[in-house]
């Protein structure tokens, strides 16, 4: 069965980093795009971020630009999240999700909660 | 892009009709001709899940019940017979203007 994993959620202080990361399984991971879109607590969905199938083109929503970095491993079948400069705005829970747009496979989620 | 939609809770008997409506601050009609509209439900303690694509297309498994339309500017999604499985929150989506947006959602409940 197809499916995504996310991991490496928890609490960090404002100002910290986290890393998260996405694991596909049982699908050519390297001939998708992959994007990351989170659900704030009491708000709607938000895009936040994605990238080609080799890397070469990476797009994010302007808040969180100079802060957060898609990466992947196709090697691994693996998609990352690199966070940094957290803020309050920034809690929530991030799904990584197959294709650029049309996103046909999420993953089951990874709480981010950033609190001092 | 903003995308807004109506209503934003909507109560429905079992077996009638249900409609939600988007609409987005610009035209949607992306220069390669497609208008990247997307249609995605978040059920009760479940991820998002897809269920239609430039603006009109079923993804699969999705039941025939549910249908989209519009164009340029104003979208719908109808579902001609609300079952109970169909509750949770519905979004659209726009992906013809980086970056990608959402509308707030439409919370749809059983009566």
């Amino acid at each position: 069965e197809e499916q995504l994993v996310e991991s490496g959620g928890g609490l960090v202080q404002p100002g910290g980093s986290l890393r998260l990361s996405c694991a596909a399984s049982e699908f050519t991971f390297s001939s998708f795009w992959m994007s990351w879109v989170r659900l704030a607590p009491g708000k709607g969905l938000e895009w936040v971020a994605n990238i080609k199938q080799d890397g070469s083109e990476k797009y994010y929503v302007d808040s969180v630009k100079g802060r957060f970095t898609i990466s992947r491993d196709n090697a691994k079948n693996s998609l990352y999240l690199e966070m940094n400069s957290l803020r309050a705005e920034d809690s929530a829970v991030y799904y990584c999700a197959r294709g650029q747009s049309m996103f046909g496979l999420w993953g089951q989620g990874t709480l981010v909660t950033v609190s001092s | 892009i903003v995308m807004t939609q109506t209503p934003l809770s909507l109560s429905v008997t079992p077996g009638q009709p249900a409609s939600i409506s988007c609409k987005s601050s610009q035209s949607l009609l992306h220069s390669v001709g497609k208008t990247y509209l997307y249609w995605y439900l978040q059920k009760p303690g479940q991820s998002p899940q897809l269920l239609m694509y430039e603006v009109s297309s079923r993804f699969s498994g999705v039941s025939d019940r549910f249908s989209g339309s519009g164009s340029g500017t104003d979208f719908t999604l109808k579902i001609s017979r609300v079952e109970a499985e169909d509750v949770g929150i519905y979004y659209c989506m726009q992906a013809s203007h980086i970056p990608w947006t959402f509308g707030q959602g439409t919370k749809v409940e059983i009566k």
